[in-house]
């Protein structure tokens, strides 16, 4: 079974801190994501990595970056958290490909992120 | 205009009962669909990938009707186990587009 694992189920941070979330999976995917999930949105992309050290813009990256220095490691940062960063937090890995029915995403359990 | 579209619900339902979930997509480019399951509190979790030909799996039938860009969820016989939310997904080439989601309560 594909295992993703997150840092943190639940995390309080003050305005202005800086906040890391940490992301491991342990299949040998090579793709990682970061999503935020609010409720009526859905699931918005923030970041994803098709390789190691490369990353790319989602549909909404502002005010985070991300990292990927090992192939099973995806980390999310927060440089300075604020208010309408309170959400909740998940991480999904894939394997390479993309293109058919078997190419889905493996969630990690999601980190609740609140932003005081 | 959100790329998947789907009824957010709630839909409350008797066990034992029918129930359907619509979906539709605005990208024709999406290449394979899904649908996940997401329980209160918890990640989503793949419930089934959806094929071009229509596909079963026990209770549950999911539909893809590329014409019309849209996807479809059967489940026969609810059981109480199967109240959640339930996400719609189109993906192409790894992006991966969710609904928002349908919420499905099935009562005693």
């Amino acid at each position: 079974d594909v295992k993703v694992t997150q840092s943190s189920r639940y995390l309080v941070k003050r305005t202005g801190e800086k906040v890391f979330l940490e992301c491991v999976q342990d299949m040998d995917h090579e793709n990682m994501f970061w999503y935020r999930q609010d409720p009526g949105l859905g699931l918005r992309l923030i970041y994803f990595s098709y390789d190691v050290k490369m990353k790319e813009k989602g549909d909404i990256p502002e005010g985070y970056s991300v990292s990927r220095e090992k192939k099973e490691r995806f980390s999310l940062i927060l440089e300075s958290a604020s208010t309408n960063q309170t959400s909740m937090y998940l991480c999904a890995s894939s394997d390479r490909g993309g293109f058919g029915p078997t190419d889905t995403q493996y969630f990690g359990p999601g980190t609740r992120l609140t932003v005081l | 205009r959100k790329e998947v579209e789907q009824d957010p619900g709630p839909f409350n339902v008797p066990e034992g009962a029918t129930v359907a979930f619509n979906c539709t997509y605005s990208n024709s480019a999406s290449q394979s669909f899904f649908w996940y399951r997401q329980d209160c509190r918890k990640e989503p979790k793949l419930l089934m990938s959806v094929y071009s030909s229509g596909n079963e799996d026990g209770r549950f039938t999911a539909q893809l009707n590329r014409a019309s860009q849209y996807i479809s969820l059967l489940i026969r016989d609810s059981k109480l186990s199967d109240s959640a939310t339930y996400l719609c997904v189109a993906n192409n080439n790894n992006d991966m587009r969710f609904g928002a989601g349908t919420r499905l309560t099935v009562k005693p």
